[in-house]
């Protein structure tokens, strides 16, 4: 089946640690992108990629880092300075950019120890 | 960033009964999108609407594309249990990335 797995599906960072979320896609779709989700919000965009070994800052890239070495993976690391990490982070991809209809990922969620 | 405002922000519904909820903004869009969203899980495409007065279904759901290009609404009808959860509208002007709603919550009637 075509889709987008995200793992793992619950993450803990400690005080200091940097932590890498997983975003692997098989529909051969180019854009790839990254979302941050808080209780009762919307989606806001961290990092989006139209292209392999290009990629732009979203809304909130600010402690956050991302890289595309392949089509179809997007990983996103959770630095240290990112000093609010507790949430729920969707990957999307789409066929072409942002125009085009998103598809997600179910999601990781981190939690600080 | 630019949020579109989506409302209401939550509904309770009885089985049965037909749901509405939209979607607006004070700029003009190019896509509508709609999706749903399960507790724990990522949301799920329902919906894509491209053109000013469009009127697409999928099954009990149908949607509209406002003809002022600002808004969009959602409709489900003869609601089941199985509908509950959080519908988002999201839209795309010319350029620049998607933008979200906040979502709408649908619960069930105690």
């Amino acid at each position: 089946d075509g889709g987008i797995t995200q793992s793992p599906k619950y993450l803990f960072r400690k005080e200091g640690q940097n932590v890498t979320l997983s975003c692997e896609q098989n529909l051969n779709h180019d854009a790839m992108y990254w979302y941050r989700q808080d209780p009762g919000q919307g989606l806001r965009l961290i990092y989006y990629s139209q292209i392999v070994n290009d990629f732009q800052k979203g809304d909130i890239a600010e402690g956050y880092s991302v890289s595309r070495e392949k089509k179809e993976s997007f990983p996103l690391t959770v630095t240290s300075a990112q000093k609010n990490p507790t949430a729920f982070y969707l990957c999307a991809s789409s066929r072409q950019g942002p125009g085009w209809p998103q598809h997600f990922g179910d999601g990781t969620r981190l939690s600080i120890l | 960033g630019q949020q579109l405002n989506q409302s209401p922000q939550s509904m309770f519904i009885q089985e049965g009964e037909d749901v509405s909820m939209n979607c607006t903004s004070s700029s003009i869009f190019n896509t509508w999108l709609w999706y749903k969203q399960d507790p724990g899980e990522g949301p799920v495409l329902l919906i894509a609407l491209y053109k000013a007065g469009e009127l697409t279904s999928n099954g009990r759901l149908t949607a509209q594309f406002g003809i002022t290009r600002k808004d969009s609404f959602l409709n489900i009808s003869a609601s089941i249990p199985s509908d509950v959860g959080i519908y988002f509208c999201a839209g795309h002007r010319s350029q620049g990335n998607l933008i979200f709603g906040k979502g709408t919550k649908l619960s069930v009637k105690p």
